[in-house]
Parts: structure tokens; sequence; C-alpha cells
């Protein structure tokens, strides 16, 4: 079962616009990564927030945290036609381990479209 | 470095066959998972493999099987194949640091599996 939702499910935006996609969670965490995907290819990672981290930027990518919401937020500014792509947001849950031996666990995923 | 490979891309079966998917994590990764994407329950984890041990499965029958190898490459295998095991297989490799389990998964292409 999936760990979480992500609103929206579908984004449709001009080129230069912000796109902004939420997650949400349900167990704690030791850290949540962003992940996108074109056409039913692979994965291509974006970024890794841990869960003492609130927020997080890497080139046009800004990643937020609340724990205590259980909830992340990725925003994409000054979009590209080329950022048309799925995102997932994928959570590894905390354990009295300090691991969850790789399994990330998935969201539904977000469908952004950028119009040229 | 070189990315996450797998191979066969594509892989046409018919139902009541076996297959097998390889997968090579990135040079020094030595922490394997599999997880299966369909339309209808996402991103699902498969199993583990860190140093040729299971360290953790997901909620698959035993039809679906893995192992890895002393050089981390890694197969699964699923036996007995069903309609509804169609599906797009990605392997991600990681890099293991004993602090916290924070390390990024790193996705390959993944194989594309149609059932007949």
């Amino acid at each position: 079962s999936q760990q979480g939702e992500e609103d929206p499910q579908a984004l449709s935006i001009q080129e230069g616009e912000n796109a902004t996609m939420n997650c949400s969670y349900k167990t704690s965490i030791n850290n949540l990564q962003w992940y996108r995907q074109n056409s039913g290819r692979g994965l291509v990672h974006l970024i890794l927030i841990r869960s003492n981290e609130r927020e997080k930027h890497s080139g046009r990518l800004r990643v937020t945290l609340d724990t205590s919401k259980k909830s992340s937020s990725l925003l994409i500014t000054a979009s590209r036609a080329a950022d048309t792509a799925s995102y997932f947001c994928a959570t590894e849950a905390a354990n009295a381990g300090g691991t969850s031996y790789g399994k990330l666990t998935f969201g539904q995923g977000t469908i952004l479209t950028v119009h040229p | 470095k070189a990315g996450v490979t797998q191979t066969p891309r594509y892989l046409i079966k018919t139902r009541g066959q076996q297959v097998t998917l390889s997968c090579s994590p990135i040079s020094g990764h030595r922490s394997v998972s599999w997880y299966q994407q369909t339309p209808g329950q996402g991103l699902q984890f498969l199993f583990e493999y860190f140093s040729e041990t299971q360290r953790n499965k997901g909620n698959f029958p035993g039809r679906f099987s893995g192992r890895q190898f002393s050089n981390s490459r890694s197969e699964m295998n699923v036996s007995t194949l069903e309609l509804g095991d169609s599906a797009l297989y990605l392997c991600a490799s990681k890099l293991e640091r004993w602090q916290l389990g924070t390390d990024t998964q790193y996705f390959g292409p993944g194989t594309r599996l149609t059932v007949l």
C-alpha cells in the first residue's frame, strides 16, 4: 500500500510559472526523497531531505518538510517544457535500527505538464 | 561512474512461464532494491539485498524471488507468470553508510515485462 498521497494528481502550467506539489505520509521517517519520471522510464533522483531538516534547495527546486504535519512540498520555479514528467515523493520509514533497509514507500505521483 | 543498468529492457512472456531480470548497481554500491510499478498499484517495494543477504521484503507472493551475487549484481525471478505481473520492474542501488541510512537510492531504467 502507498504510504502517502500526493496533491494535486495532475498540474498543467505555462512555461515560466512555478509548480508546487504536495506530499503527505503516515509514519515517522528518516528521510523523504523526490523523484522525477519521464514517460514510464526510470526514476531520476531530485532531492533528499532528512527528518531533521526543514527546507532544502537544489537549483530551481525547493523542498520543505513538516514532520509535525507529516507533509512535504516540492516547488519548481521558472518551469520549462522539459520539466514535464511525473513527480513522486518517497519516504524511508524510521525504525529502531536506524534504517529501513532500502525500502522506499512512494506516493501516487503528480503529473506535471508544462506548456511552451 | 556508470549508472544502474538493467537487462533486458523489454520482455514479452506468456502466462505460466518464468522470467529472470538482471540489475547491475553503481560501482561500489552494495545495497540493491527492487520495485514493481503498475498503473493500478503504483510503485511497490519488492525486496532489498545487501552483501548477498535479503534484508527486507515487501508484500508479494513467493513467486517473486531474488538474489545478489558477490559483485553486488542482483537478479529477480518471477515464476508461473500471471497477467497481473505485467509491469515496469525497477532496480535501485545505494551506497550504504552506517549513519542513519540516509543515502540516496539511484534507479535504473527498468525492465518492461508484458505477460500475454
